[in-house]
């Protein structure tokens, strides 16, 4: 398994960004799929989910309404869309695999993070 | 929201301590309860599942229990490579809520 994120860059307060993750090495469209967020020296934030079909989604209260997640089961890849940033949006984002295809479970891959820098 | 509060905060023990940490959810989650650690400038791992379930590859030395609102993980003997922060996670529908962290050291 591996799961390769990408697209993290310095942006402007008010900016929008879309990060990616690559992943290989399973049945990507049978898993639900998560980004979790580190900020620099802080703890873990999960930040949103989609299911194997992108019919359901959900997202932390910090994101909701800024934040979109979608996923192209035909390229094997995540896709988490940032809009209206904000500084305290700074941090590690990770993409995260499921680690049952049904029910809910917890994450058995992570993938290594795309650091995304909100900042003027 | 279900909150997550994981408590110390920090730890220092000496190589072959017990460590134990504790993690309580404001509301019941059964045994949604998920236990990762995470070694400086590395991923999280995930080591505990389903509350007491121990994933593959993990030392036999890590052990979870609890159920409900209360739950552990205990080190029986701390080793070097077990310096981490570690952190637990309800998985118990939306949103997947960490507690804050428990920073472990060696003494």
């Amino acid at each position: 398994v591996q799961l390769v994120e990408s697209g993290g860059v310095v942006v402007q307060p008010g900016g929008s960004l879309r990060v990616s993750c690559a992943a290989s090495g399973f049945t990507f469209d049978d898993y639900t799929m998560h980004w979790v967020r580190q900020a620099p020296g802080k703890g873990l934030e999960w930040v949103s989910l989609i299911s194997w079909d992108g019919a359901g989604t959900d997202y932390a209260d910090s994101v909701k309404g800024r934040f979109t997640i979608s996923r192209d089961n035909s390229k094997n890849s995540l896709y988490l869309q940032m809009d209206s940033l904000r500084t305290e949006d700074t941090a590690l984002y990770h993409c995260a695999k499921s680690s049952a295809p049904t029910g809910w479970s917890p994450f058995d891959y992570w993938g290594q993070g795309t650091l995304v820098t909100v900042s003027s | 929201d279900i909150q997550m509060t994981q408590s110390p905060s920090s730890l220092s023990a000496s190589v072959g301590d017990r460590v134990t940490i504790t993690c309580r959810a404001s509301q019941g989650i059964s045994n949604y309860l998920a236990w990762y650690q995470q070694k400086p400038g590395k991923v999280p791992q995930l080591l505990i599942y389903a509350a007491s379930t121990l994933q593959s590859g993990v030392p036999s030395r890590f052990s979870g229990s609890g159920s409900g609102t209360d739950f552990t993980l205990t080190i029986s003997s701390l080793q070097p490579e077990d310096v981490a922060t570690y952190y637990c996670q309800k998985y118990y529908s939306a949103p997947r809520t960490f507690g804050q962290g428990t920073k472990v050291e060696i003494k």
